[in-house]
């Protein structure tokens, strides 16, 4: 079983809905990051959560220690959201490992 | 802003040759970061250099490596190439306060192809 689990691998909706992605782990972290992959390869870091609740524009991320869950939620979604978004925890302290999620595919149509 | 460069975005090599790539990161940013990214594992963490000092290393052979310098540029080096190390080479700067507790900003990779 991976460490970390991203679901739903794939999903596909219409511009306007309200999306949810979301990210289970089974090890303890020291933080959470969630990013978004465009077709090309390059890759944005949207937030970093260590605990709570971050917003930036229509996105929203939270997180769940005890549940060892988080979710990325996107309102009004539009085409341009249509990206690869990819879960990834960081564990210990020195000599860290970052351990990524398989990431989930997005696609908004219009 | 400029963000972060990555040089070359494309090289072509065979078995066994050496390859050297290159980052800047973004004005002011001390941390940098490499990754690995593949269709078959994803991505996976090279090494994080802070103040030309490697601060962390991922779980990769003594093939990869990597340096940073006084200006926070960074290289990473792969010898003896295998085919298996074809994929793209992602670097990822940072203020560099604390390790991942803060935004990492991407480049645009480097796709390494070896035939």
């Amino acid at each position: 079983k991976n460490e970390v689990e991203q679901s739903p691998q794939n999903l596909t909706a219409q511009e306007g809905e309200f999306i949810t992605i979301n990210c289970s782990y089974s090890v303890g972290i020291s933080a959470l990051h969630w990013l978004q992959q465009h077709p090309g390869g390059g890759i944005v870091s949207l937030f970093m959560l260590s605990s709570g609740k971050k917003k930036h524009g229509r996105l929203i991320a939270t997180i769940n220690i005890q549940e060892k869950h988080s979710s990325l939620h996107i309102t009004a979604s539009h085409p341009r959201d249509s990206a690869v978004y990819i879960c990834a925890v960081k564990r210990g302290t020195s000599n860290y490992q970052l351990i990524w999620g398989a990431g989930t595919k997005l696609i908004i149509k219009p | 802003k400029a963000g972060v460069t990555q040089t070359p975005r494309y090289l072509i090599k065979t078995r066994g040759q050496q390859v050297t790539l290159s980052c800047s990161p973004i004005s002011g940013h001390r941390s940098v970061s490499w990754y690995q990214q593949t269709p078959g594992q994803g991505l996976q963490f090279l090494f994080e250099y802070f103040s030309e000092t490697q601060r962390n290393k991922g779980n990769f052979p003594g093939r990869f490596s990597g340096r940073q310098f006084s200006n926070s540029r960074s290289e990473m080096n792969v010898s003896t190439l295998e085919l298996g190390d074809s994929a793209l080479y992602l670097c990822a700067s940072s203020l560099g306060g604390t390790t991942l507790q803060e935004t990492q900003y991407f480049g645009p990779g480097t796709r390494l192809l070896v035939l």
